[in-house]
């Protein structure tokens, strides 16, 4: 089991665009979550997918959206990007009920 | 008051010294993961606790629900054991996250 994968890696855009981040969750896991982490900072919720529908979201503005497909991964969209977006971007997934597992993350850069 | 609460936040240790992180949370946090971060590296899981006592290899964690209190014990710690160690709780109410602050560790040769 590879658990949660995150892609890419690391990614640089420059403002204005668009971005879309993928992760696939850890076999048997149908929820996911999505942190933001900038630099310095703890993790930020900013939604959770079960059963491909957003059921929560935290403080982020529409510019963030994300889907989930009906093999339980997920994809994190963001538009019109900012400096201020630049961070590490988390997927985590877990079973309905149960223990969290966290993916390694993907960097993003905005210049 | 934040919800889930660390301490200490900084942490330098010579190896081989036993350290301990504790954990307090507020009511309404059913669970606790134990998470580690190592410099711009993503976040590992190392426990999740809902009572009672885990242990793996060098890392032990405990957890007293009547206190709201955790602990994360490393044994005979390694340079390799530096990294920021986050507590987070789990708010079953609305299913979500709660991080704490994290404490950065040291280990020095």
């Amino acid at each position: 089991d590879a658990g949660v994968t995150q892609s890419p890696t690391h990614l640089i855009k420059t403002r204005g665009q668009q971005v879309t981040l993928r992760c696939s969750p850890k076999s048997g896991h149908d929820t996911v979550s999505w942190y933001q982490q900038a630099l310095g900072q703890g993790p930020q919720f900013i939604f959770q997918y079960y059963e491909e529908e957003e059921r929560q979201r935290g403080n982020f503005p529409d510019r963030f959206s994300g889907h989930q497909f009906p093999n339980y991964s997920s994809e994190l969209n963001v538009n019109a990007l900012l400096l201020g977006d630049s961070a590490l971007y988390l997927c985590a997934s877990r079973r309905s009920v149960g223990e969290q597992y966290f993916g390694p993350g993907t960097r993003l850069t905005v210049t | 008051k934040n919800e889930v609460e660390q301490s200490p936040q900084n942490l330098t240790a010579q190896e081989g010294e036993f350290i301990t992180i504790n954990c307090s949370y507020s009511v309404g946090i059913s669970a606790l993961h134990w998470l580690q971060q190592h410099p711009g590296g993503g976040i590992v899981s190392l426990f999740m606790l809902s009572s009672g006592k885990k242990k793996h290899g060098r890392l032990i964690a405990t957890i007293n629900i009547q206190e709201k209190h955790s602990s994360l014990h490393i044994t005979a710690s390694h340079p390799r054991d530096s990294a920021v160690y986050i507590c987070a709780g789990l708010k079953t109410s609305y299913d979500k996250v709660i991080f704490g602050p994290g404490t950065s560790l040291s280990v020095i040769p």
